[in-house]
This record gives structure tokens, sequence and C-alpha cells, in this order.
């Protein structure tokens, strides 16, 4: 069985500053991996994947996330805030035909 | 190339009622799924079509949910009837039919009321 660990419902960051989104996974193989982000009244958008090629992914806006076995982690970062940035963040894994496991989200709150 | 489309946007309906939610995958994308979020919890699978047969259904809550694909091409989820806790937001993705690990495409969802 597949599921994901947001470790953060709510992450609050200063315009300019990093942020860093923390997802734990658990997986009976090795797994696909996603991060999803969806902004107000917006569908679910995809900013990154792994699919067991390169553990560092760069996605798009920045955003850039790490696999790491070893600690059955992928965690989602940007060196800089921007505005833009606020909206939900959901850490997915896919399970049996592509069937998605979703986090229970991370809001981000981005301030001036 | 036009992306997944789902209609309505919104939809209040009284308890009881039946409501049908429609979803037009992205042109070529034989797999489809539904999912719903439920205010306050995760997204969670309701089930999957690759071209017309349900591959899964194993995330549907009852047999008051209907879901059909008829011709490989849009799907509609039928509630009926409906009921309080249906109330959420349903979404809707496709992905090509190659490779299951690819990402899914969603569309904008259909905001649920039940009243």
């Amino acid at each position: 069985a597949q599921s994901v660990t947001q470790l953060d419902s709510h992450v609050s960051v200063s315009e300019g500053t990093p942020v860093l989104l923390r997802c734990n996974y658990s997986s009976s193989y090795s797994p696909s991996l996603f991060w999803y982000v969806q902004h107000p009244n917006k569908g679910l958008q995809l900013l990154l994947k792994y699919t067991s090629a390169a553990t560092l992914v760069k996605g798009i806006n920045g955003f850039e996330a790490e696999f790491k076995k070893s600690e059955t982690s992928f965690h989602l970062t940007k060196p800089s805030a921007h505005m833009s940035d606020a909206a939900e963040y959901f850490c997915v894994v896919t399970g049996r035909w592509g069937k998605l496991q979703f986090g229970a989200g991370t809001q981000v709150v981005v301030t001036p | 190339e036009a992306g997944v489309t789902q209609f309505p946007s919104h939809s209040v309906i009284e308890k009881g009622q039946t409501v049908t939610l429609r979803c037009d995958p992205i042109s070529g994308h034989d797999n489809l799924y539904w999912y719903r979020r439920v205010m306050g919890k995760e997204i969670k699978f309701l089930l999957h079509f690759v071209k017309e047969s349900k591959q899964d259904e194993s995330g549907m809550p009852n047999n008051r949910f209907l879901a059909e694909r008829t011709g490989g091409t849009y799907s509609t989820l039928k509630v009926q009837p409906a009921e309080l806790e249906d109330s959420g937001v349903y979404f809707c993705a496709s992905s090509s039919r190659d490779r299951y690990s690819y990402e899914q495409y969603f569309g904008p969802g259909t905001r649920l009321t039940v009243t």
C-alpha cells in the first residue's frame, strides 16, 4: 500500500525567503511521486514529478524536490518565495494502475 | 490542445435530488480518473476508466454513485439520491494509455453542495 504524509498543514513565509514543504511517503515498491499545486479557484497543476530517474527533480516556477529513498522523503523547495506562490500544495504517490494517493495538503501563505 | 473540462463548475441541490457531473478528458487519453475532496479531508480516489471499461472502482463510496464512460470519451458521475455528506469538490483527471506512472491532467473540478 502507498501513502504520503505532509508534515505541515500550513506554512507562512516572507516574500523572497526560501520555501520548504515536507513530505514523507510509504510504498511497497519503487514509487512515482509528484507535487501538485492548487491556486484559489483553479484546478490542480503538476509542479514536478519523480519517476526513478534523477533524484533531484526540477519543476515549474523555480520549484524543485529531492527524492531520498533512505529517508522516504520527497521535500519540495524553492529558493525565493513569490507572492504568486500562495496556494495549496499536494504531495502525491502513485498506486496501482496510476491511482493517485494524495497527502493532506500544505497551505502556503506568502507575506510581503 | 484543450485541457480536461468539467461541467458544471458549481451545483447546489437538495438532499434526495439527483445530480450528474460531466468530465471531458484530453483528446486521446484512454485513462480517466475521478477524485473527490470532501471539506477538510484529503483528495480521495473514486474510480478509474480505461477507455470505456472500469479498471478500478474501489473508491466509490456506495451504490448511490454511478459512473459511466460511453464510447470511451467523456464520462459522467451521477449521484442519486444525494446526501449531505456528498458535498465536496469532484475532480476529473486524464492521462495517456502508455504509462500509468505519468502525470494526470486535472480539470478545474465541480463543487457540489447538498443542502
